[in-house]
């Protein structure tokens, strides 16, 4: 079945510092959406990609597909201490209409 | 107003007993979803329903039975529970589950329900 990686699986930065959390699938995608979840909370959709070598921000948060529409990444620039959370891809289409969640990238940041 | 409301939010129980978690949504989506989140953060969908039809079924014990009454509403019994189904189960539905343009796949999750086997 489709796999989706993400890395790194936890990540702990500084506030201010800059934070990147890259997705990798096997196959081709038709889209890919990222979710935040808060520490003891639920996923919460951020946002949708679907075009080759997309681009789209949100504040501090940038998302980006990639051009072979198998790998996608969020950035965000200075981070603050609302950002911690766990950031899940997930990646729609590679043969069926389910969505196949990623493993996730958990953020802490430290004052 | 939730807009995806699931109950219990915990349960604790023993090895062997049958649970059930409930889940309700008032969003008018026609697609509603089991995920699975295990201790390592791991969501894994387990079952999806379209208009009270079954469409995903992922390979989950028998002891999982899904109940769809009408697509509001989407119930999860779990018989002979085991220690290893310990995790956070959520409910989660969407406008539709055809992948592509247009977010008719974006998932809106309910709250969780956090089940403890002893």
């Amino acid at each position: 079945g489709q796999q989706v990686m993400q890395i790194p699986q936890y990540q702990h930065v500084q506030e201010g510092e800059d934070f990147t959390t890259y997705c990798n699938s096997s196959t081709t995608l038709s889209n890919i959406q990222w979710y935040k979840q808060r520490p003891g909370g639920h996923p919460v959709f951020l946002i949708q990609l679907v075009k080759s070598g997309e681009v789209k921000k949100q504040k501090r948060l940038t998302f980006q597909f990639g051009e072979a529409k198998k790998n996608s990444s969020l950035h965000i620039t200075a981070t603050q201490t609302t950002d911690v959370g766990t950031y899940f891809c997930a990646a729609g289409g590679g043969g069926g209409n389910k969505l196949t969640f990623g493993t996730g990238t958990q953020l802490k940041v430290e004052l | 107003d939730t807009a995806v409301s699931q109950t219990p939010k915990y349960l604790v129980t023993q090895m062997g007993n049958d649970k059930s978690i409930k889940c309700e949504q008032n969003l008018g989506h026609d697609t509603m979803y089991w995920y699975k989140q295990d201790s390592k953060k791991f969501l894994k969908i387990m079952f999806s329903y379209n208009n009270k039809e079954l469409i995903i079924n992922e390979t989950v014990p028998n002891r999982f039975s899904p109940k769809s009454p009408d697509k509001a509403h989407l119930n999860l019994h779990i018989n002979s529970l085991e220690l290893g189904d310990s995790a956070v189960y959520f409910c989660a539905s969407s406008q539709g589950f055809r992948q592509g343009a247009g977010g008719a796949n974006v998932l809106t999750f309910g709250a969780g329900s956090r089940l403890t086997v002893l």
